[in-house]
């Protein structure tokens, strides 16, 4: 599959913990972007890369998420503190040269 | 204001109608614009680009109007495997953010 790929695909956490998501995104794609979506809305920007440079950051993303992507390759985005308010899906998208983004089937995450 | 504005529907329409959607956009520097559709529970998939001059591909018909900022789009002769929703993307900051509308949902009915 060459695809983007997120990991795990549903994750149920208590409130106060941390999670870490996965994203591969398809290979020798230089931007990869992460969203988050609740029920009926529209995608919901969080962060940007190009290669392994964090070009931008929502100004809703608060102190308690952090995103890597450490060798231009794979990212990883980690909340902190998870709140009731997280439960969200989380999805990861690539784009290469051309202007299509392909989307990752997300993460399902659920705070109780 | 939401940066992308849709309507989020739903759109209820009998199989061979025809229904279109608008989306109206507030930043004017916005270069590239998109639609996508999103099945249920599934990821955002590009449905087409938008350009200048209005394009086609087969059933669906994109327009933007850059002076009234805003993008269109136009299903004829509606199937059943149209009802989904469908996303609006604007891109800026040369071309590099996306920005995603809130959706419309289409439902279409035998």
């Amino acid at each position: 599959d060459t695809g983007v790929s997120q990991d795990p695909r549903h994750k149920i956490t208590k409130r106060g913990q941390n999670v870490t998501f996965r994203c591969d995104p398809i290979s020798e794609h230089n931007r990869l972007y992460w969203y988050r979506q609740t029920l009926g809305q529209g995608p919901e920007f969080l962060t940007y890369f190009q290669n392994e440079a964090q070009l931008e950051k929502s100004r809703l993303l608060s102190d308690r998420f952090s995103a890597e992507r450490p060798k231009g390759s794979f990212s990883t985005l980690e909340i902190q503190r998870t709140e009731q308010g997280d439960s969200a899906m989380y999805l990861c998208a690539s784009r290469g040269a051309g202007t299509e983004a392909f989307f990752g089937q997300g993460t399902r995450l659920t705070v109780v | 204001r939401k940066e992308v504005e849709q309507d989020p529907g739903p759109f209820n329409v009998p199989e061979g109608a025809t229904v279109a959607f608008n989306c109206t956009y507030s930043n004017s520097a916005s270069q590239s614009f998109f639609w996508y559709r999103q099945d249920c529970r599934k990821e955002p998939k590009l449905l087409m680009s938008v350009y200048s001059s209005g394009n086609e591909d087969g059933r669906f018909t994109a327009q933007l109007n850059r002076a009234s900022q805003y993008i269109s789009l136009l299903i004829r002769d509606s199937k059943l495997s149209d009802s989904a929703t469908y996303l609006c993307v604007v891109s800026h900051n040369a071309g590099n953010m996306l920005t995603f509308g809130g959706g419309t949902r289409l439902m279409v009915k035998p």
